[in-house]
């Protein structure tokens, strides 16, 4: 079975600085998606960036990018120059590829950025 | 393109009482998955529909709890007998396809409080 860990519960940084989150995850699968949801004050989920376990690059969407070290089973997002509207909850998410199911998500991380 | 539309955005209840939750995908999505998230903790799957087909159900808590895609659309979540265990907001979302990569897109989710 699946299993996705974030060990983060809150980090707190100020504005344009970077902030790093930790997610380790455990499949037994030799392919699977790796993926970093937000979620905003309102409750809206959002998709952030994706990366797919064969890829070796890093994943990079416009100020988020990945940190992925597949020996460790671990896929870190790294925001830069973060904004107040940053603030959210973030959660790491994985899915298997062999056969069809919902994702598998971690805890969250509560990231507060302040001016 | 209009997202996925839950209803209602709130709910409150005694125990005992039934509620039902309502979700209508995006249009073109054939995979569409029911989550529940308690508070401080990261969306749960309870049950998805690939078009009017459950696809896995094994998630749902008890009895108490089904779950209908009749036409492969939209789809309803009841709760028969709520319990304050279920305090959770619910989210709908909807993909096309259900394996690999494939973007999920989620709802804004019905906050349940059962008193």
């Amino acid at each position: 079975a699946q299993k996705v860990t974030q060990t983060q519960t809150s980090i707190s940084v100020v504005e344009k600085t970077t902030v790093t989150m930790d997610c380790v995850y455990e499949t037994r699968d030799s392919s699977y998606f790796l993926f970093w949801y937000k979620q905003t004050a309102s409750g809206e989920i959002v998709f952030l960036i994706r990366q797919d376990s064969y890829k070796k690059e890093n994943a990079t969407v416009g100020h988020y990018s990945l940190n992925f070290q597949k020996p460790k089973s671990s896929i870190g997002l790294i925001i830069t120059a973060t904004q107040i509207e940053d603030s959210a909850v973030y959660f790491c998410a994985m899915r298997e590829d062999n056969y069809a199911q919902g994702l598998t998500f971690g805890l969250g991380t509560r990231v507060s950025v302040f001016p | 393109e209009a997202g996925v539309t839950q209803s209602p955005r709130y709910a409150v209840l005694q125990e005992g009482q039934a509620v039902s939750f309502w979700c209508d995908p995006i249009s073109g999505h054939d995979t569409l998955y029911w989550y529940q998230q308690p508070r401080d903790q990261g969306p749960q799957l309870l049950v998805y529909f690939r078009d009017e087909a459950v696809i896995d159900n094994s998630q749902l808590p008890s009895d108490r709890f089904s779950a209908v895609r009749p036409k492969g659309t939209n789809s309803t979540l009841k709760i028969q007998s709520a319990k304050q265990g279920d305090t959770a907001t619910y989210l709908c979302a909807s993909s096309f396809r259900d394996r690999g990569w494939t973007e999920v897109f989620f709802g804004k989710g019905t906050r349940l409080t059962v008193v």
